[in-house]
């Protein structure tokens, strides 16, 4: 079945670049998913890569995927006050149309 | 465009009672999905419309059902309500010609149960 898992928490300094990890378990997944969501709100969705693709970059968000480890990263260059939200991780598996979502890593930016 | 909107913003029942909530899609979508969010926690799928039928579902009870109308919109019901039912319930829309890659959500509907 489909798992996935993320860190809790990370706390960053305005300006650095951060990196929050995901770790899926299914190998059929087709599309992995980033989303953002702030407080009282609905899930944002940032960037998404294809399961055959290794990287992809979109301004500031740069996504790694490592299919042999089941291993995603999203990476925010020059963090801001305003990516302070909890990002999920997200997979779909191939046949598919449900996506399952990780816990969410809540991402703290101190100015 | 108007994104996913979702009615009502929220709402309070008692246990036992049944309750409602609203989605409208994106423009141009066709294929709607709810989720349940509990606080804390990654939302969980309950399960997928499209063209008027349930295609997919999710580890939820027969409590949970939906409906989709001919202009996309959806519907989901919760009966015989339980505390546990509390939670952010999620819609997602998406378009089955684009093999459904992009799903954009709406602001939820916060559901508490008393």
């Amino acid at each position: 079945g489909e798992d996935v898992e993320q860190s809790l928490f990370l706390s960053v300094r305005e300006g650095d670049s951060s990196v929050i990890n995901c770790t899926y378990t299914d190998s059929s997944s087709t599309y992995l998913y980033w989303y953002k969501q702030e407080p009282g709100a609905g899930l944002q969705l940032l960037t998404y890569i294809f399961s055959n693709m290794d990287m992809k970059q979109d301004q500031r968000l740069t996504v790694l995927l490592n299919k042999k480890d089941k291993h995603l990263s999203l990476r925010i260059a020059d963090t801001q006050t305003g990516d302070s939200a909890i990002y999920f991780c997200a997979e779909r598996a191939g046949g598919y149309q449900k996506v399952t979502f990780g816990t969410g890593t809540k991402l703290q930016v101190i100015p | 465009d108007a994104g996913v909107t979702q009615s009502p913003t929220h709402l309070i029942k008692t246990r036992g009672q049944q309750v409602t909530l609203r989605c409208s899609p994106k423009s141009g979508h066709d294929t709607v999905s709810w989720y349940q969010q509990a606080l804390g926690q990654g939302p969980q799928f309950i399960f997928q419309y499209y063209e008027e039928e349930e295609r997919q579902r999710g580890n939820f009870p027969d409590r949970f059902s939906g409906h989709q109308f001919p202009n996309y919109s959806s519907e989901l019901n919760v009966n015989a309500l339980l505390l546990g039912d509390s939670a952010l319930y999620l819609c997602a829309s998406s378009d089955e010609d684009r093999n459904l890659r992009e799903q954009y959500f709406g602001p939820g509907t916060r559901l508490t149960v008393t």
